[in-house]
């Protein structure tokens, strides 16, 4: 599998249900992001969270990191039809011995989410 | 504060011909990245600039693509002769010199299609 693999691929939901989406990466990382791409436009950071840390919230977005299982869900509650948009989790991958990133990202293939009014 | 701007849009050539992609960076980001995602894959990185220098370019796919940043400001990314393969989503990103975090800023990308 890809570095930053993502699942599920496609998912449909309707407004006010929650909204998970899973990430799988294989290095080391000095932390992990989810941005958000809405059609046509350039992605978003929505949040990152560090290798040392287990979970994080901002507004209605709470992710998860766990290091072991090299893993991380992206939950979105109480979704809204402006949420419809594609989500990708990004790596920042150390590159050397001394634990340096060098700002390369690693993308996995994204999970594009749909939200019905 | 202006964005990461990225011309053309949309660019649709001819399998053989050039085509040079540019970014415009948020004033004073040190760091330029370029990535790419072809239809259905991935996005991948494919070079990184520090001001004028190339920092790292091991993405590149191979040496049809000539990535510049003349003076530290703009970035251009031509694909000279282009191939079929290179079609695809080129995004430019950026983040400021010292900031610890690697939170990037994208531009809307160029969407290039070769025929």
């Amino acid at each position: 599998s890809q570095q930053g693999e993502e699942d599920p691929q496609a998912l449909s939901i309707q407004e006010g249900e929650n909204a998970t989406m899973n990430c799988s990466y294989k290095t080391s990382i000095n932390n992990l992001q989810w941005y958000r791409q809405n059609s046509g436009r350039g992605l978003v950071h929505l949040i990152l969270i560090r290798s040392n840390e287990r979970e994080k919230h901002s507004g209605r977005l709470r992710v998860t990191l766990d290091t072991s299982k090299k893993s991380s869900s992206l939950l979105i509650t109480a979704s809204r039809a402006a949420d419809t948009a594609s989500y990708f989790c990004a790596t920042d991958v150390i590159e050397n011995a001394g634990g340096t990133s060098y700002g390369k990202l690693t993308f996995g293939q994204g999970t594009i989410l749909t939200v019905h009014p | 504060e202006a964005g990461v701007t990225q011309f053309p849009s949309h660019s649709v050539i001819e399998k053989g011909q050039t085509v040079t992609l540019r970014c415009d960076p948020i004033s004073g980001h040190d760091n330029l990245y370029w990535y790419r995602r072809v239809m259905g894959k991935e996005i991948k990185f494919l070079l990184h600039f520090v001001k004028e220098s190339k920092q790292d370019e091991s993405g590149m796919p191979n040496n049809r693509f000539l990535a510049e940043r003349t003076g530290g400001t703009y970035s251009t990314l031509k694909v000279q002769p282009a191939e079929l393969e290179d079609s695809g989503v080129y995004f430019c990103a950026n983040r400021p010199g010292k900031e610890v975090k690697n939170i990037q800023y994208f531009g809307a990308g160029t969407r290039l299609s070769v025929l």
